[in-house]
């Protein structure tokens, strides 16, 4: 079965540092997508991306696949507190009905 | 912004009872899915619903689960006999076509004692 590993698993920087998470999976990816958690809450979705080298921003995320080495990255531009929380990336297979989620990454932007 | 919407936000259990997860989805989606997430773990698939029947579950959607539409906008988990381990935030999602871009609601965070 298709597992997705995140690196890193948590990750503190300072308020105006750039970071970047990636999600790495075992199998092809077909669909990719990135949700944020706080902790004990719900999952908002922030991305998807479907092809390969596809790039998507949303005020200062940005998501990239790169389909031939089977991964993601998200990356953010001058965090900030609001960016705390658990990032998780989440992958489908075609003919399939289901996500399968990755391990998560925590972060903690600290002010 | 349409949302999902789930209640209870947190309910609490003796093991041994049943338990019914409740959730709105987005009115205009036609797939729906429960997941869950023991505290501290990955957020698990547990099954995925469409034309009024399950289309995919997981190992751990097993007999003591089941999922219902009764009335064309709720879909609700029923648990019949909670076990400890049943604890968990349990999340619904829905989307307009497959798994693409699904919605999650805000969990409902069940604590079996």
């Amino acid at each position: 079965s298709q597992e997705l590993e995140q690196s890193p698993q948590s990750l503190i920087v300072q308020e105006g540092k750039n970071l970047t998470i990636n999600c790495t999976s075992s199998k092809t990816l077909y669909g990719l997508y990135w949700y944020k958690q706080k902790y004990g809450e719900g999952l908002i979705f922030l991305m998807m991306l479907q092809k390969g080298g596809e790039e998507k921003s949303h005020e200062k995320i940005t998501a990239k696949l790169d389909e031939k080495k089977q991964q993601s990255s998200l990356h953010i531009t001058a965090s900030q507190p609001s960016h705390a929380g658990i990032y998780l990336c989440g992958a489908d297979r075609p003919g399939t009905y289901k996500y399968i989620f990755g391990t998560g990454t925590r972060l903690k932007v600290l002010a | 912004e349409p949302e999902v919407t789930q209640t209870p936000s947190h309910q609490v259990t003796q093991m041994g009872q049943e338990v019914i997860l409740r959730c709105v989805p987005i009115s205009n989606h036609l797939y729906f899915y429960w997941y869950r997430q023991i505290l501290g773990q990955k957020v698990e698939f547990l099954v995925s619903f469409y034309n009024n029947e399950i289309s995919e579950k997981s190992e751990i959607f097993d007999d003591q689960f089941s999922v219902e539409r009764p009335d064309g906008s709720n879909f609700t988990l029923k648990i019949r006999s909670t076990k400890l381990e049943d604890s968990a935030m349990y999340f619904c999602a829905s989307s307009g076509g497959g798994p693409t871009e699904a919605f999650f609601g805000q969990g409902t965070r069940l604590t079996v004692v």
